[in-house]
């Protein structure tokens, strides 16, 4: 069964603060993996990762795939209270089409 | 652009009644479509997903069904619902292209009473 794990569950940092979410994962025929953003409803894609050692980057967000050792980390620089959410990692795997969603981290950034 | 309608946003239902909730993308043809539900504390566990009109394909044996009567309409359904259907359910749709990103609504909680 495809497992997905992220860590940690929940963070509280301040304004300004660096944060490294992370996502591990255990699936057959590997895909992608992907990160989203959950504020109060829908998730909102972040970015997708297919190859090892390429950075993806968004403003302060940025984000890179180790398939030799099964995770990606998540970065977050100079964070803000806007950054408060739950942030999911899920994993594209097999012929499916099927996404396989982590339980998330809760972000809480204070001002 | 592309577009997805959910509704309703809450809903309220006492054990034992039906249940029809519905999807609808705009802006794109012959979207993968998908319907998930989200556990308080959890991540998203897929229900249904759909390639085409009339094609379902059922990830969780439950007393939910889901059903495509066109090509950008999926619609989620109970006969009888149970306490544990209660969460959150959001639909999602990509393109008919590879692994590509889902695009989620903005979901319906479902409280079941």
């Amino acid at each position: 069964e495809d497992k997905v794990v992220q860590s940690p569950l929940s963070l509280v940092v301040h304004e300004g603060d660096t944060v490294t979410l992370n996502c591990s994962y255990e699936v057959t025929n590997f895909r992608s993996l992907l990160w989203y953003k959950q504020e109060k409803k829908a998730p909102t894609f972040l970015f997708m990762l297919t190859s090892s050692g390429i950075e993806k980057k968004s403003g302060r967000l940025s984000s890179i795939l180790d398939k030799k050792e099964l995770f990606s980390i998540l970065n977050i620089t100079a964070t803000q209270t806007g950054d408060s959410a739950v942030y999911l990692c899920a994993v594209f795997s097999g012929s499916a089409r099927q996404l396989t969603f982590g339980s998330g981290t809760q972000l809480t950034v204070l001002p | 652009s592309q577009t997805i309608h959910q509704w309703p946003a809450t809903l309220v239902q006492p054990v034992g009644s039906p249940l029809s909730l519905e999807c609808t993308v705009e802006g794109t043809s012959n979207p993968n479509l998908y319907w998930y539900r989200q556990a308080a504390g959890r991540g998203l566990q897929l229900l249904f997903y759909s390639v085409g009109i009339g094609q379902i394909s059922s990830e969780v044996p439950q007393n939910l069904s889901a059903s495509r009567p066109q090509d950008r309409q999926f619609i989620l359904s109970s006969k009888k619902l149970l306490l544990s259907d209660s969460g959150f359910y959001l639909c999602a749709w990509s393109v008919d292209r590879g692994y590509s990103p889902l695009h989620f609504g903005n979901g319906t909680r479902l409280t079941v009473t």
